[in-house]
Parts: structure tokens; C-alpha cells; sequence
């Protein structure tokens, strides 16, 4: 079936550097890809996301782009601050599912940045 | 516009107790999803519910079941609990049925002695 396979952490960082959390998925379908991110305490929100190949979503500084021929949606952003610390989800949703569609889920990764 | 709600925030019960898990959809949202988070792992799929039926079922024992109201709010009932139901319940709602951009509450954390 299909899967997502996060990069494990914790990752920590210093303020201003690059990050990069890989994600890779298997998919027999057309899947959309997402990033979720999880603040201490919080629920799920949704970061951006990409429905075809080659899109690049982005937001808040963050950056994916769906890879096909990789099948990865690496997400990225140039200069962390402390508020990025957070737990951080990838996920695919099968578009052939149509109405059925349901969200499936890497195990996440802890970002922690300190200053 | 309000947001996803849920209630109770963290609840303790023990095992072969039952216990009902609320949600506030956001407004005009007519799906529901709910999930289970187990420490340290992604949210796991348990149904979803649209206009008041059943939408899709993860790999969930029947003792998990849901409703969904004329409203669109819903509720998750787990009977005889066990220890592993211990987990964070999200639900999430969207738009319309089979929408991908899923909109989530903040959870309650459930706890089985």
C-alpha cells in the first residue's frame, strides 16, 4: 500500500540556518503530497502542499517541490528561526480514491532550533 | 470563521471503560476525520463522516464507532478500552467530501490506566 518514510530526528539547529527534512513516499496512484506542522501542545496544520509533479509548494518561508522521478517532497527553508520548533508530518493523499481520499502519514520529524 | 474544536482536552479513564470524544467542525464544513497519535507517531486513520454516514474506515476495531449530526459536529465512542488507546484523537474537517485540505482541532489526549 501506499507509505511516507520521514528522515528521523530530532533535528536541532541554530537560528538562521538551512533546513531540510527529507520525505520520500510509495505510491501505485497520482497522490497529492502535504507538510503538516505540530507546534508543542497544538493540533495538526497544514504547511503547503503540491498536486502534481513537479509543483512547488510554499509558505511561511518553507518550500517542497513534488518530485516524481524521485518520488520525494523534501521540504526546505533557508534561515530557521526559534518559532519554527515543532514536530513536522509529511503525507500523501491517493487522488484516485476520489471521494474516499484519505490522508497517510510519515512518523514525523522534531525540528528544535535554538538561538 | 471558527476553527476545528474538540472537547475534552486530556481525559484519564481505565481499561474496559467507554468513552465518547467530541468535535466542532469548522463552519460550513460537512466531513469529519478522525485520527489516533500515539506518542511519537503520525496520526493514524480511524473513519471519516460525511453528511451524518460513515465515509471510509481505517484498520480500526469495531469497538471504535462515530456519529456525525444534522450540524456536521461528530463524535468518536471507543468501548472496552485498553491500554494502547492511550493516544491523542485529532479530528479534522474539510469542505466537502474527499477534500484534501483538511482543517484540524487540537486533539484530546486520552489516557488508559
Amino acid at each position: 500500500g501506499d507509505s511516507v518514510t520521514q528522515m528521523e530526528g530530532p533535528v536541532t539547529l541554530s537560528e538562521e540556518a538551512f533546513l531540510t527534512i527529507n520525505c520520500t513516499y510509495t505510491a501505485t496512484g497520482y497522490p497529492s503530497l502535504f507538510w503538516y506542522v505540530q507546534y508543542p501542545g497544538e493540533g495538526l496544520q497544514l504547511l503547503l502542499k503540491a498536486t502534481k509533479a513537479d509543483d512547488k509548494g510554499s509558505n511561511k518561508g518553507f518550500e517542497a517541490t513534488y518530485r516524481k522521478e524521485t518520488t520525494s517532497f523534501h521540504l526546505e527553508k533557508g534561515s530557521v528561526q526559534v518559532s519554527d520548533s515543532a514536530v513536522y508530518f509529511c503525507a500523501l493523499s491517493d487522488q484516485r480514491a476520489g471521494n474516499n481520499r484519505k490522508l497517510i502519514w510519515g512518523l514525523g520529524t522534531s525540528l528544535a532550533v535554538n538561538p | 470563521e471558527t476553527g476545528v474544536t474538540q472537547s475534552p482536552t486530556h481525559l484519564i479513564k481505565t481499561r474496559g471503560q467507554q468513552v465518547t470524544l467530541r468535535c466542532s467542525s469548522q463552519s460550513g464544513h460537512n466531513t469529519v476525520s478522525w485520527y489516533q497519535q500515539a506518542l511519537g507517531q503520525g496520526p493514524q486513520f480511524i473513519f471519516q463522516y460525511y453528511r451524518e454516514e460513515e465515509n471510509g474506515r481505517g484498520n480500526f476495531p469495531p469497538r471504535f464507532s462515530g456519529l456525525q449530526f444534522p450540524n456536521y459536529s461528530s463524535e468518536l465512542n471507543v468501548n472496552a478500552l485498553e491500554l494502547d488507546d492511550s493516544a491523542l484523537y485529532l479530528c479534522a474537517s474539510s469542505l466537502v467530501r474527499g477534500g484534501e485540505t483538511q482543517y484540524f482541532g487540537p486533539g484530546t489526549r486520552l489516557l488508559v490506566l
